[in-house]
């Protein structure tokens, strides 16, 4: 059984470029959380998304970053015109139920701004 | 606001020791209180959790944990430190029944070393 896919596993971008972080959750969980890492921090909420809905976007930065997770697909973080603060850890987890704290946490994506 | 502290963000023990990783939160409400290990290139694997039963919670590999609400603690202890025990630690707390209880909030990690 899979557990937790995220990809890229590392993903270096240029100062302006787009970061596309995905995420396919464990099969059968339809309930995706997000959260990132800065340095010498602990990781952080950001989102929480059913199929097809945001839920909670409490944790998101206003400007510049989105999450979706389609009916079909992985479920997407996207950060546009990325800075060099947004170079952190990005860790997906996924639960079987409706917002839970039983969270499969994924290997995450370590996204360097240059 | 809830908020978690752990001290030490480095502790090295030697084969066969007692490991002691501390763990200090706050919650203005009554907590859920987890710890997760990772190792090297791999997601966050859960050790243990509180939800308000027992105070002292068995996980994984011989881990266990004591939530004392007078101390607002969650230390995570192991009586014999094996070589594969080498990871980082990560203690988080949420909200208790209702409420935002899927945002967990962690702690800076723990990496804990192991010396033959």
């Amino acid at each position: 059984n899979a557990g937790v896919m995220q990809n890229p596993r590392h993903l270096v971008r240029r100062r302006g470029q787009e970061a596309r972080l995905r995420c396919s959750p464990m099969k059968g969980h339809s309930h995706v959380y997000w959260y990132r890492q800065l340095p010498e921090e602990g990781l952080k909420f950001m989102v929480y998304l059913q199929k097809e809905n945001i839920i909670d976007e409490s944790g998101m930065p206003k400007e510049r970053f989105s999450a979706e997770f389609p009916k079909e697909g992985p479920s997407i973080l996207r950060i546009q015109q990325v800075v060099r603060g947004d170079s952190a850890a990005y860790f997906c987890a996924s639960s079987i139920n409706s917002g839970s704290n039983e969270q499969y946490f994924g290997p995450g994506t370590r996204l360097t701004v240059t | 606001a809830q908020s978690v502290t752990q001290l030490g963000s480095h502790v090295s023990v030697s084969e066969g020791a007692l490991v002691l990783l501390r763990c200090n939160y706050s919650s203005s409400v009554p907590p859920y209180l987890f710890w997760y290990v990772q190792y090297p290139n791999q997601g966050l694997q859960l050790l243990l959790k509180y939800t308000s039963a027992a105070t002292l919670v068995k996980g994984i590999n011989g881990f266990e944990a004591e939530f004392k609400k007078s101390e607002t603690s969650f230390h995570l202890t192991k009586p014999s430190a094996h070589m594969s025990d080498a990871a980082e630690y990560f203690c988080a707390v949420s909200e208790g029944v209702g409420g935002s209880n899927y945002k967990l909030t962690f702690g800076k990690g723990t990496l804990l070393t192991v010396n033959p």
